[in-house]
């Protein structure tokens, strides 16, 4: 079946423009969850989604990131203001049930943000 | 607070030889810990995971990890390396809080 998609793959914005990247997560998932992977690094969680709430935003570096998932199914994160070091690539997963941590996490191919 | 760390962040081996990936992790309270492995331009795919019960689990591509909990290890195993184990591998470690935390990634390079 469909894994987890999201566009556009890449994405080049000059510093302070607004940028909204998509998910869209495996279909029937109740569990969606934001990342950004700088080069060199980890992935770094952002904002993980059960259903249409933001479960939990505490990853999310400051108030110029915002994600919404208004149906509970396709998410988008937005960054305003955007800044140079806003450059990463992020990633979104899935996960099959309300979340527990024990789930599988299915990765989308990301997308990469490079800000001019 | 919980942390992983990867030593070695580029770890070279001869096709057919061991593959070892070292994996510690920090943690108030029993965590469940993960690999990934991450091919150019893909997502992250699940290699292994373990939850509960046996400590030696057994992933996909004939990768296998043991969860030592004395020496707060996770590090991952294959007995030959093949030329398409080439890839970008990350330890994460997870709680109830649903918080993944990753390691910083250790490359694999399979010289032929």
């Amino acid at each position: 079946g469909a894994g987890v998609s999201q566009t556009p793959s890449n994405k080049v914005t000059e510093k302070g423009k607004y940028v909204e990247l998509r998910c869209d997560p495996i279909s029937g998932h109740t569990a969606l969850y934001w990342y950004r992977q700088s080069l060199g690094q980890g992935p770094e969680f952002l904002i993980y989604f059960q259903g249409t709430g933001a479960a939990d935003d505490s990853g999310l570096p400051n108030d110029r990131f915002f994600a919404v998932r208004p149906e509970g199914s396709v998410s988008t994160l937005k960054i305003q203001r955007t800044e140079r070091g806003d450059s990463a690539v992020y990633l979104c997963a899935s996960s099959p049930r309300l979340a527990f941590s024990y789930n599988e996490q299915f990765f989308g191919p990301g997308t990469r943000l490079t800000v001019l | 607070a919980q942390s992983v760390t990867q030593l070695g962040s580029h770890v070279s081996v001869s096709e057919g030889a061991l593959v070892l990936l070292r994996c510690n992790y920090s943690s108030s309270v029993p965590p469940y810990l993960f690999w990934y492995v991450q091919y150019p331009n893909q997502g992250l795919q699940l290699l292994l995971k373990y939850t509960t019960g046996a400590t030696l689990v057994k992933g996909i591509n004939g990768f296998e990890a043991e969860f030592k909990k004395s020496e707060t290890s996770f590090h991952l195993t294959k007995p030959s390396a093949h030329m398409s184990d080439a890839a970008e591998y990350f330890c994460a470690v997870s709680l109830a809080g649903n918080q993944f935390y990753f390691g910083t990634g250790t490359s694999l390079t399979v010289i032929p």
